[in-house]
């Protein structure tokens, strides 16, 4: 159980391309997720938390307009970089809320496999 | 004082060895703790979370010691598949996690 995926997985793409970024529970609803960024030998960067029905809560220097976060449903929440540039090239990761908890506390994270961008 | 102190390491041991790792964190308000374990270019896994009873699942304990403020992770009888980054995760009062800057582990055969 506890199922997060992401799609897709690498990106390769031009600089000025915007890139969408999908996180899905498969086996779980999901009133929130979270999108983290994560450079190399650094720790994973919360940009924001994603809430179904309402807007996203940013972190302090993320541009919401830069990376738009929709989360229309219980199990699908996505981050779209818009005009992306070489130095949004990261690793991008979600994470999942169990609504339900389950034998863990309500605040466990279930983290997607990850997206890596790489713009040129 | 970072909110979440963990000592990055690399922990060289061998094959077999006992390893604990040790957390600390600043807010004495923090409610739910966690190890993560993080292979490279991989996501964390949710390795365990952890209670002031302390927990165990099989080779590896987790205690928490709410009067110092730190948790720990105890790996016996380590397997070279144990070598990783573990991460130390608090949550104080809202679902946002913070996280420790990970203890990098490596068993050698």
């Amino acid at each position: 159980g506890a199922v997060v995926s992401q799609h897709p997985s690498w990106v390769i793409c031009k600089s000025g391309t915007s890139v969408k970024i999908e996180c899905r529970s498969l086996d779980f609803q999901a009133t929130t997720m979270f999108w983290y960024r994560q450079f190399p030998k650094q720790s994973l960067m919360l940009m924001a938390t994603s809430n179904e029905g309402s807007k996203a809560t940013y972190e302090q220097g993320v541009e919401k307009d830069k990376f738009l976060i929709n989360h229309a449903s219980l199990t699908l929440s996505t981050l779209t970089v818009t005009s992306a540039h070489p130095e949004d090239s990261s690793f991008y990761i979600c994470s999942a809320r169990d609504n339900w908890g389950g034998d863990y506390p309500r605040e466990t994270q279930y983290f997607g496999p990850g997206t890596r961008l790489l713009v040129l | 004082r970072k909110e979440v102190e963990q000592d990055p390491g690399p922990f060289n041991v061998p094959e077999g060895a006992t390893v604990a790792f040790n957390c600390t964190y600043s807010n004495s308000a923090s409610q739910s703790f966690f190890w993560y374990r993080q292979d490279c270019r991989k996501e964390p896994k949710l390795l365990m979370s952890v209670y002031s009873s302390g927990n165990e699942d099989g080779r590896f304990t987790a205690q928490l010691n709410r009067a110092s403020q730190y948790i720990s992770l105890l790996i016996r009888d380590s397997k070279l598949s144990d070598s990783a980054t573990y991460l130390c995760v608090v949550t104080s009062g809202t679902y946002k996690y913070i996280f420790g800057t990970g203890t990098r582990l490596k068993v050698l055969a």
